[in-house]
């Protein structure tokens, strides 16, 4: 079947360590996102990449990274700069249609819940 | 913010009974879709309206759109238990590359 997969479900973060958290699909496409979601919020957009090799920062980018060397992964790296790194990260993926992701329905991951040791 | 904003933040209701979501946003759209989240899973999409469409229909889903006004509502009819979920909005901007996510309603079906 296909869909994303986001690996680990939960991670604890020690004090000035960064940490990876996986995101993977297999729906071939081309967009993918990085969203982070706290209690009482809707979904606020850390980073979004619509190609290989290309993305964009989003509305909450500060103290994390991002990589897209392979169309199916999109992992994000939460570093030691990201003071209040608690929360519930969402990936997800969508085709891309006249150049943008935005039009087309998300395809989202089960979720990582991050929290500080 | 950018962010749409969900009416109410939270609903209660008997099974069997009728649901409405409302969804207020700022700016001009091209189109706005609604997700549903079960609790600490990922959002779901439900379904998509275009900003030159005023309805749309998916099952028990009932979608209306009002561009003048800037507010969508979503309709669950029949409601079930397993409807218990959290609903949100997202608006697709013009201008943008990304969708603007609401804050969200949580909806109870009582059984």
């Amino acid at each position: 079947d296909g869909g994303i997969t986001q690996s680990p479900k939960y991670l604890f973060r020690k004090e000035g360590q960064n940490v990876t958290l996986s995101c993977e699909q297999n729906l071939n496409h081309d967009a993918m996102y990085w969203y982070r979601q706290d209690p009482g919020q809707g979904l606020r957009l850390i980073y979004y990449s619509q190609i290989v090799n290309d993305f964009q920062k989003g509305d909450i980018a500060e103290g994390y990274s991002v990589s897209r060397e392979k169309k199916e992964s999109f992992p994000l790296t939460v570093t030691s700069a990201q003071k209040n790194p608690t929360a519930f990260y969402l990936c997800a993926s969508s085709i891309v249609r006249g150049g943008r992701g935005s039009n087309q329905p998300q395809h989202f991951g089960d979720g990582t819940r991050l929290s500080i040791l | 913010s950018q962010q749409g904003e969900e009416d109410p933040q939270a609903l209660s209701i008997q099974e069997g009974e009728n649901a409405t979501m409302n969804c207020s946003y700022k700016t001009s759209i091209n189109n706005l879709q609604w997700y549903r989240q079960n609790s600490g899973r990922g959002l779901v999409h439900l379904i998509l309206i275009r900003s030159n469409e005023r309805e749309k229909h998916s099952g028990r889903l009932r979608v209306t759109l009002d561009t003048s006004k800037k507010s969508s509502s979503l309709l669950i009819t029949a409601s079930r238990a397993a409807d218990t979920a959290s609903y949100f909005c997202a608006t697709d901007t013009t201008g943008a590359n990304n969708l603007f996510f609401g804050t969200g309603t949580r909806l109870t079906v009582i059984p």
